[in-house]
């Protein structure tokens, strides 16, 4: 699975729209982009996934580049319960049974 | 009604005792997860298990062994309990490689 770099850490204010972003330049043809949350002491929580396409669902937004190397969590009106620690994993959809690899991630703290 | 189940929530307990931690998932899902989060919050996946296939990250000491009573369970044992063991340790469900995982609340275990 390719690596990916995102920002150690993120303000917004409440009622904005949230964005976070995520490179991850060696991705390959078969792999998607996956956004996770972890809101403290609960376990992460899957938020949105694409391959090509922008993707949009109730929790958030993602735009993903043409050139599939980078890509951008949009949650469009934060508040202060999206404060949390934002995962983009990227993952191939081959077989097998082998985990999330998880990195760093981005500490979005929302503010009132 | 919960998903991704796990007991117990919490685990203290003195070294070089073994303990089990049980996990369960009503999602019908094929494959489940091990995780652990040390100390410094790093994610990382210990097991995955799918129709009787186990891949196991090769950093895992052999104290640590997965059992699936059936496709809906897959219980964690540890041998032998060291200090470094004190993590929390997540489970997570989900239906194929590609497909979003779904964890549980994680248990938090502590090595007196």
């Amino acid at each position: 699975d390719a690596k990916t770099t995102q920002p150690p850490s993120m303000d917004c204010a409440e009622g904005r729209a949230a964005n976070l972003p995520c490179n991850h330049s060696t991705i390959s043809g078969n792999e998607y982009v996956y956004w996770y949350r972890q809101i403290h002491s609960q376990g992460p929580q899957y938020i949105i996934h694409g391959l090509k396409n922008n993707e949009t669902n109730e929790m958030a937004s993602l735009i993903i580049t043409e050139d599939r190397k980078s890509s951008t969590l949009i949650l469009p009106h934060a508040t202060l319960r999206d404060t949390a620690v934002y995962y983009c994993i990227v993952r191939g959809s081959g077989g097998g049974a082998d985990g999330l690899t998880f990195g760093k991630g981005t500490h979005l703290i929302i503010q009132p | 009604d919960t998903a991704v189940s796990q007991t117990p929530k919490y685990l203290v307990t003195q070294m070089g005792n073994d303990k089990s931690i049980k996990c369960e998932q009503n999602l019908g899902h094929d494959t489940m997860y091990w995780y652990k989060q040390d100390s410094k919050k790093f994610l990382k996946i210990m097991f995955s298990y799918n129709n009787k296939e186990l891949i196991i990250n090769e950093t895992v000491p052999n104290r640590f062994s997965p059992k699936s009573p059936d496709k809906a369970h897959l219980n964690l044992h540890i041998n032998s309990l060291e200090l470094g063991d004190s993590a929390v340790y997540f489970c997570a469900s989900s239906q194929v490689r590609n497909q979003p995982q779904h964890f549980g609340d994680g248990t938090r275990l502590s090595i007196l």
